[in-house]
């Protein structure tokens, strides 16, 4: 157990809808990250939030959005979806800083499937 | 940009043998980190070794030996006395040290599938 939690595990859901994927963080960790792993696209960094702020983004889609709450834990808006979109979404959080390792460490995974 | 390459889709060995997984990356940075994470068939992503750029002591973790080789941009993955439970997805992995704009994305390599047989 990495000390990451993710919800839900699955969801299924239809072309065009919206879904909002939770991350809660190791204890301690202030650095959230989201990446996608589909058959086609491999592993993809999407997005990065540090304490609250965006800190990176890399190849997320415009109706895809994020945040990263006060107590640290994230969610990840997916909007208008495509059938591409289905995915296993996973959360991973590390310490970003000096003295740290900078390993992230992985949830579970949310899977995704757009029918 | 960085680029991670696994030449390898995908390898068998017999237990108790041992494999070597290759890894190749492509970056301007000259401090960096390189990791290897373990996918097995339930879809965790576990962190199996980590590397400095700046340390030239190639790093271990019990069974898992890495090789680095920094000139080349290579980043091998041994994996000795090869058990059942090693059958899963290896993925090489990188991140720029210190973040920046960049932040600390890891960049991850297609993967190698391991298939450890009895």
């Amino acid at each position: 157990d990495s000390g990451v939690t993710q919800t839900p595990k699955h969801l299924i859901t239809a072309t065009g809808q919206r879904v909002t994927l939770r991350c809660s963080p190791r204890s301690g960790d202030l650095s959230v990250y989201w990446y996608q792993q589909s058959l086609d696209q491999g592993l993809q960094f999407l997005i990065q939030y540090y304490n609250g702020e965006e800190r990176a983004k890399g190849n997320i889609l415009e109706r895809f959005s994020a945040q990263q709450f006060p107590d640290l834990h994230s969610e990840l808006n997916l909007s208008s979806l495509e059938l591409g979109d289905s995915a296993l979404y996973f959360c991973a959080s590390s310490v970003v800083g000096l003295g740290s390792h900078n390993e992230q460490f992985f949830g579970p995974g949310t899977r995704l499937t757009v029918l | 940009a960085q680029t991670v390459t696994q030449s390898q889709p995908e390898m068998s060995v017999q237990e108790a043998e041992t494999v070597t997984l290759s890894c190749t990356y492509d970056t301007s940075e000259s401090n960096y980190y390189l990791f290897w994470y373990k996918q097995p068939p339930s879809r965790q992503m576990i962190l199996v070794i980590r590397q400095e750029a700046y340390k030239q002591q190639n790093a271990t973790e019990n069974r898992f030996s890495v090789n680095f080789q920094k000139a080349a941009k290579s980043f091998s993955l041994k994996i000795s006395d090869s058990q059942l439970g090693d059958t899963a997805m290896y993925f090489c992995a990188f991140m720029k040290h210190g973040g920046g704009a960049a932040g600390n994305k890891l960049t991850f390599g297609g993967g190698t599938r391991v298939l450890v047989k009895p």
